[in-house]
């Protein structure tokens, strides 16, 4: 159960897009299409922001997609605003049944 | 409106046990499954553990033979022995409420409680 690879940081001006990724293996991120995205304000409890890879759960800004190739997933934020400065963590089902999030990346809006 | 509410963490001796509480509400608690997922101070989120609404569970391999969750349905509470406990499990623990029919997705979850593992 390896953590899942994320850069430690990431950062955009605002208005600007910038994509997050998330790099796994065959036996999670790559094999299953259960792939989930949290963002998290210092402080605060992890928000859901993408789950089955590409889908938005309600009230999430379409500002926010997911896609994702072979092993890797990835989160891009457009049209960046102020308040998207924060962590986000990536997340995927394994060949364990057991689930594994990514090391966190800080978005940094300048 | 959905709540979870934590309970039970403290300081306890590396070597000890707590447990860890989280009160449910404003759902129907059977028809979901209910994880842990704690934080290191200043490190990335961890998945501990889930339990199904019928009470099958499954652990990540660092708890696993050391921690385990349960859930009584009548109180809409859920619990978390965690035994032989190590620096290693210093963390905030959340509890969360599973999204839709998955387990591995979460759009609810409480504050936190704070366990310490200190002598």
């Amino acid at each position: 159960q390896s953590a899942l690879t994320q850069p430690a940081s990431v950062s955009g001006s605002p208005g600007q897009s910038i994509t997050i990724s998330c790099t796994g293996t065959s036996s999670d991120v790559g094999g299953y299409n259960y792939v989930s995205w949290y963002q998290q304000h210092p402080g605060k409890a992890p928000k859901l922001m993408i789950y089955d890879v590409s889908n938005r759960p309600s009230g999430v800004s379409n500002r926010f997609s997911g896609s994702k190739s072979g092993n890797t997933a990835s989160l891009t934020i457009s049209g960046l605003q102020a308040e998207d400065e924060a962590h986000y963590y990536c997340n995927s089902y394994t060949t364990s049944t057991t689930w594994v999030f990514g090391g966190g990346t800080k978005l940094t809006v300048l | 409106e959905v709540q979870l509410l934590e309970a039970g963490g403290g300081l306890v001796h590396p070597g000890g046990s707590l447990r860890l509480s989280c009160a449910a509400s404003g759902f129907t608690f059977t028809s979901y499954g209910m994880s842990w997922v704690r934080q290191a101070p200043g490190k990335g989120l961890e998945w501990v553990s889930t339990i199904s609404g019928g009470g099958y569970t499954y652990y990540a391999d660092s708890v696993k033979g050391r921690f385990t969750f349960s859930r009584d349905n009548s109180k809409t509470t859920l619990y978390l022995q965690m035994d032989s406990l190590g620096a290693e499990d210093t963390a905030v623990y959340f509890c969360a409420k599973a999204f839709g029919n998955s387990y591995g997705y979460w759009d609810y979850w409480g504050l936190g409680t704070l366990v310490t593992v200190s002598s």
